[in-house]
């Protein structure tokens, strides 16, 4: 089975700080790996996606992660945060025993501070 | 485009109660996921349904039932309410619910139970 261990509950940073949010996956298979952000009373948006292909993968608001196999890691990155940063972010693993399952961790609420 | 709708907004039931979620997926997306976030925790997986058709249920007690209609609409249901089954709810829809294939969440339900 597989499983995703975010490594941090809690991150604060000052604003225009750089941030890096660390995951770590367990699979047995090729995985697929996703970054989620969830604001305050609302659904989860997709940042990122990796499915193959370059280890660097770029998302939406300036977020990047990098897929690291020997470490079994996809550490969440952004150069500088803004106040609009502040959420909760989901790193997830794609299970397929005949579904299409997210596999979530426990998630890591970044706080940004002025 | 309208992303996924869910209905209601908010839920309280009292325990031993039956609810009904509902759950509208991005047009021309033909699979819908459900999901339970507990407070605090990342969501877990409690179905996939792909062309009408269940491909697949997470660890969760038969209380909990899903359907899919024609129009790619779903149900969840949730029979004999626990205390503990209170949690934002989501909902998620794709494209053709491959393992690859990106999920796009609603905003939730959320449901108390007192």
């Amino acid at each position: 089975a597989q499983s995703v261990t975010q490594l941090d509950s809690q991150v604060p940073v000052f604003e225009e700080a750089p941030v890096e949010l660390r995951c770590n996956y367990s699979s047995s298979v090729s995985v697929y790996l996703f970054w989620y952000v969830q604001y305050p009373n609302q659904g989860l948006q997709l940042l990122l996606k990796y499915l193959s292909g370059s280890t660097l993968v770029k998302g939406i608001n300036g977020f990047e992660a990098e897929f690291n196999k020997s470490q079994t890691s996809f550490h969440l990155r952004k150069p500088s945060v803004h106040i609009s940063d502040t959420a909760e972010y989901f790193c997830a693993v794609s299970d397929f025993q005949g579904a299409q399952k997210l596999v979530f961790g426990q998630g890591t609420r970044l706080t940004i501070n002025p | 485009d309208a992303g996924v709708t869910q209905s209601p907004t908010h839920l309280i039931k009292t325990r031993g109660q039956h609810v009904t979620l509902r759950c509208s997926p991005i047009s021309g997306h033909k699979s819908v996921s459900w999901y339970q976030q507990v407070l605090g925790q990342g969501p877990q997986f409690i179905f996939q349904y792909y062309e009408k058709e269940e491909r697949g249920r997470g660890n969760f007690p038969d209380r909990f039932s899903a359907r899919q209609f024609p129009n790619y609409s779903s149900e969840l249901n949730v029979n004999a309410l626990l205390l503990g089954d209170s949690a934002l709810y989501l909902c998620a829809s794709s494209l053709d619910g491959g393992r690859a294939d990106t999920q796009y969440f609603g905003p939730g339900t959320r449901l108390t139970v007192l």
